[in-house]
C-alpha cells in the first residue's frame, strides 16, 4: 500500500512568497495531521482533520499559515507570504480511527527553506 | 500536561554495542507509546508500538516494554549496527486522543 504521500519534498523560495505543500493521506484514514519539525522547537503538531474538517488549528503559530482537506485524498499547507523562519520540515501524516493502537503514519516531509 | 522526557543525546557507540535509549512519560489518560525513527535526510517511520501495560514492542531486533509502574519505555538492542545511525523519537497518544506527544528525539551515531 502506498504510503502519506507529500510533495514537493524539497522547496527553496525567496522571502515574501507564496508556499503550498501538498499531502496525499493513506487511503481510508479519516484523520490528517500537519507537524512542522524544527531545531528549536522540535515536532509540533500545528492543525489536524477529521473527515476533511479541521477540528483543532491552535498550532497553527500565525495568520500567514492556512490549511485546506477539499476532500479525504488531498490536503495543503499554505504559507503566505513566507518567512526566513518559516524554514523547517512539514510533516503530513494520517491514520484511521478504528485501527488498533492509535498509529499515525507519517509521509516523507517537505523540506522548505526561504531565504 | 501529557509530556515525554528522553535522554539526552548525541549517543555514539561502536559497532555491536548494547543500546539503550531511555524514554519515560507523564499522561492525563490511559496511553499508547511509539518509537519513531527518523534517518538522514527522511520522514518518520513508526519503528515500534505498545498499546497496554507489560506490552513489548519490537521491530528490526529493537525491543521497547510498556511498563506502567515506572511510566517508560526504554528503547534497547543487543547489537546495533552502523545502519541504525538516526533520531529516534519516544512518542505517546491518549486513548481517545488525536495528539501525538513526541520526546526531543535522541540522535544515534554507530561507528563500524
Amino acid at each position: 500500500d502506498a504510503g502519506v504521500i507529500q510533495s514537493p519534498r524539497h522547496e527553496v523560495t525567496e522571502m515574501g512568497q507564496e508556499v503550498t505543500l501538498r499531502c496525499k493521506p493513506i487511503s481510508g484514514h479519516d484523520y490528517l495531521f500537519w507537524y512542522r519539525q524544527t531545531m528549536m522547537r522540535g515536532l509540533e503538531l500545528l492543525i489536524y482533520f477529521n473527515n476533511n474538517v479541521p477540528i483543532d488549528d491552535s498550532g497553527m503559530p500565525e495568520d500567514r499559515f492556512s490549511a485546506k482537506m477539499p476532500n479525504a485524498s488531498f490536503s495543503t499547507l499554505k504559507i503566505q507570504p513566507s518567512e526566513p523562519r518559516d524554514s523547517a520540515v512539514y510533516f503530513c501524516a494520517s491514520r484511521f480511527q478504528g485501527a488498533a493502537g492509535n498509529t499515525i503514519y507519517f509521509g516523507e516531509g517537505s523540506w522548505l527553506t526561504v531565504v | 500536561g501529557d509530556s515525554v522526557t528522553q535522554m539526552e543525546g548525541p549517543v555514539t557507540l561502536s559497532e555491536e554495542a548494547f543500546l539503550t535509549i531511555n524514554c519515560t512519560y507523564t499522561a492525563t489518560g490511559y496511553p499508547s507509546l511509539f518509537w519513531y525513527v527518523q534517518y538522514p535526510g527522511e520522514g518518520l517511520q513508526l519503528l515500534l508500538k505498545a498499546t497496554k501495560a507489560d506490552d513489548k514492542g519490537s521491530n528490526k531486533g529493537f525491543e521497547a516494554t510498556y511498563r506502567k509502574e515506572t511510566t517508560s519505555f526504554h528503547l534497547e538492542k543487543g547489537s546495533v549496527q552502523v545502519s541504525d545511525s538516526a533520531v529516534y523519537f519516544c512518542a505517546l497518544i491518549i486513548q481517545g486522543a488525536q495528539k501525538l506527544v513526541f520526546g526531543q528525539g535522541t540522535r544515534l551515531t554507530i561507528n563500524p
